[in-house]
């Protein structure tokens, strides 16, 4: 079974509007942490925002919030204010186990945001 | 300033031809770990190493060697390359997990290889 699904290989969005990636992972492990990683078209990964599977609070940072819902093992990303340089391909990524061995991540959802 | 660095950027080599990825971080990580990245397949992991001297295989290890005698470098080695090797190909580290916090990866530039 794959460990991270993300089941939009690409989304468009109009310029000033909201949009959410989704994102939905599989692991029988208590502890885990949730990442959303950014990889514009130059080709380097940025990290964006971390969910630890303990926190009780939704994660934001900026215009980056992530939706836990961790009965529904679901990590969505939601992107408030689109503006043209979060036209990007967007990672969501795993790292479980009590050692941090793997580290998984999805297929990639490329967002276009249409001006 | 913090980094990752991964040499060289872009390679184009010929089948067969050994070839050595260079990997180094200043963050005296103890994690580091090789990916690969393909169209519709999204980051496959290669190798990975918990400290020095300690490695071990991820998902895709068939054609690849890595080492790690130093706690900042970890070279990805190719020793007979192959067309299925054309491949984006990025170096991380990270802090060693710590059960209830964790911490992401830092993650190199990228090599960009093309194996004709």
């Amino acid at each position: 079974a794959q460990k991270i699904t993300q089941t939009q290989p690409g989304m468009f969005v109009q310029e000033k509007e909201a949009v959410t990636l989704d994102c939905t992972y599989d692991t029988s492990d208590q502890s885990y942490g949730l990442f959303w990683y950014k990889q514009p078209s130059s080709g380097e990964m940025i990290f964006l925002i971390y969910q630890g599977s303990y926190d009780e609070q939704n994660a934001t940072e900026g215009r980056y919030s992530l939706n836990f819902q961790k009965a529904r093992k679901s990590a969505n990303l939601v992107i408030s204010a689109s503006q043209l340089g979060d036209s990007a391909m967007y990672f969501c990524a795993m790292r479980e186990g009590r050692t941090g061995n793997q580290f998984y991540f999805g297929t990639g959802t490329s967002l276009t945001v249409i001006p | 300033e913090a980094q990752v660095t991964q040499n060289p950027r872009y390679l184009i080599t010929v089948t067969g031809k050994k070839l050595t990825v260079t990997c180094s971080q200043n963050m005296n990580h103890e994690y580091m770990s090789w990916y690969r990245q393909d169209p519709g397949l999204g980051l496959r992991q290669i190798y990975y190493s918990m400290n020095v001297e300690v490695t071990d295989k991820g998902d895709v290890p068939e054609g690849y060697k890595v080492s790690r005698k130093e706690k900042r470098n970890f070279p990805l080695i190719l020793e007979s390359p192959s067309p299925n090797q054309t491949s984006l190909y990025f170096c991380a580290s990270s802090p060693t997990w710590t059960g209830r916090t964790t911490y992401g990866y830092t993650f190199g530039s990228g090599t960009r290889l093309t194996v004709v």
